[in-house]
């Protein structure tokens, strides 16, 4: 069955830190779609990035950047130079092509704790 | 703004009164689904809906209603609410059912609800 991981429960660092969210997922099927979503304190969720199953390459977007390994199967996200607003709680989730309810997995979640 | 619109944003009720959480889309997406939020257990899928009519259970839909009578809208209905539907509730809706798996969601600011 599909699976997300986050082992990480909470990370605290202080301002400037880099700091990397850990994310281990299990599927079966050959095509599936990653995605990190930041869940502020006001409590909507913002889409970050999406990856799908055939393109490994890792991205980067400022201070923001992924690393998507098939072989060990981790989807993971590094933010560099932290900052206090980057408080958040970070959620990665899975969608495969082949599940009939067409939803996301997701992972319990890692609480991020930017100290100033 | 393309939007998904959920009322309300807070609800503090008591148990076996009947509830309903609103959710409305502006962008003429065909797919729709409900999500409860837990800590330590990520979002799970309560319902979803791929179409006007067309409605099917998520993997916790134990307790909860939906309709979808037009595309726009799809409530969330709580006939007898318990204590442990205390949650944090988000609609999302997607295009289609391919969007939802390919590209994932457009979601709601969430709801959080409280049964005392």
């Amino acid at each position: 069955a599909q699976k997300v991981t986050q082992a990480q429960t909470e990370i605290s660092v202080v301002e400037k830190e880099d700091v990397t969210l850990d994310c281990v997922y299990e599927t079966r099927d050959t095509t599936y779609y990653l995605f990190w979503y930041k869940q502020p304190p006001s409590g909507e969720l913002v889409f970050l990035i999406r990856r799908n199953s055939f393109d490994e390459q890792n991205e980067i977007s400022g201070r923001y950047s992924w690393n998507f390994q098939k072989s060990t199967s981790s989807f993971n996200f590094t933010i560099t130079a932290s900052q206090v607003v980057d408080s958040a709680v970070y959620f990665c989730a899975l969608s495969e092509a082949s599940d009939s309810n067409y939803q996301l997995i997701w992972g319990a979640g890692t609480k991020l704790i930017i100290k100033p | 703004e393309a939007q998904v619109t959920q009322n309300p944003r807070y609800l503090i009720t008591v148990t076996g009164k009947k509830l309903t959480v609103t959710c409305s889309q502006n962008m003429n997406h065909e797919y729709m689904s409900w999500y409860r939020q837990d800590p330590g257990l990520g979002l799970r899928q309560i319902y979803y809906s791929m179409n006007v009519e067309v409605t099917d259970k998520g993997d916790v839909p134990e307790g909860y209603k939906v309709s979808r009578k037009e595309k726009r809208n799809f409530p969330l209905i709580l006939e007898s609410p318990s204590p442990n539907q205390t949650s944090l509730y988000f609609c999302a809706s997607s295009l289609s059912v391919g969007t939802a798996v390919n590209y994932g969601y457009t979601f709601g600011s969430g709801t959080r609800l409280t049964v005392v």
